[in-house]
């Protein structure tokens, strides 16, 4: 199947800065991506979806401000994390999919720590 | 649907055991459905597959089960090993109807914590 890499894997950062985290599809071309967060025993929740070279569109409750989602070329789709704090630190997971239909490629997850 | 907030449901089995693994749907309105793995520190993989105008599909030790009627689904592993060991999610997915709004959204069903035990 299709290829999903999320970059870094892991970071930890001090409360108060930004982190940016990758999302890339490999071998295929991502008309859309999406992100999640899981926090640990729980499902995913979907934060935002991101079509190439649009606005993400937020799901209710997350902080567009706070959750900066670029999605500037087919391959690769950016989350930044502004002003991070202790209660953002979650697995974070992004997927990607070709056709404007339903399947979905999962990146690895990045793991975030903020102290 | 989603159910972020409620802790996994556990299952334990012994190796060698055929293992079942059920999900509720929210969406009389989806139409394809899908079940992950996600082993620990991981993101979810695809296991198998099914739409609605099935009521089963086989795998490779993997058999999925949908009932519409009463909007469930149900994961059975046969001869369960210990490499199974990890979360599984059902997911639901509208693929037709209006577009920019549900169209193409996965939702993820709580996820079960499946144990094997050697």
């Amino acid at each position: 199947g299709a290829v999903v890499s999320q970059h870094p894997s892991w970071v930890i950062c001090k409360s108060g800065t930004s982190v940016k985290i990758e999302c890339r599809s490999l071998d295929f071309q991502a008309t859309t991506m999406f992100w999640y967060r899981q926090f640990p025993k729980q499902s995913l929740m979907l934060m935002a979806t991101s079509n190439e070279g649009s606005k993400a569109t937020y799901e209710q409750g997350v902080e567009k401000d706070k959750f900066l989602i670029n999605h500037a070329s087919l391959t690769l789709s950016t989350l930044t994390v502004t002003s991070a704090h202790p209660e953002d630190s979650s697995f974070y997971i992004c997927s990607a999919r070709e056709t404007p239909l339903y399947e979905q490629f999962f990146g690895p997850g990045t793991r975030l720590t903020v102290l | 649907g989603e159910s972020v907030g409620l802790h996994l449901p556990t299952l334990s089995v012994q190796e060698g055991d055929n293992s079942i693994i059920n999900c509720a749907y929210s969406n009389s309105a989806s139409d394809y459905f899908i079940w992950y793995k996600q082993e620990s520190g991981k993101g979810p993989q695809f296991i198998i597959d099914i739409r609605s105008n099935m009521d089963k599909r086989q795998g490779q030790r993997v058999t999925v089960l949908l009932n519409k009627t009463v909007k469930h689904l149900s994961l059975q592993i046969a001869a369960t090993q210990p490499g199974d060991s990890a979360v599984y999610f059902c997911a639901e997915i509208n693929t037709q109807g209006r577009r920019g709004s549900t169209l193409g959204r996965l939702y993820f069903g709580r996820g079960t914590q499946l144990t094997v035990w050697p």
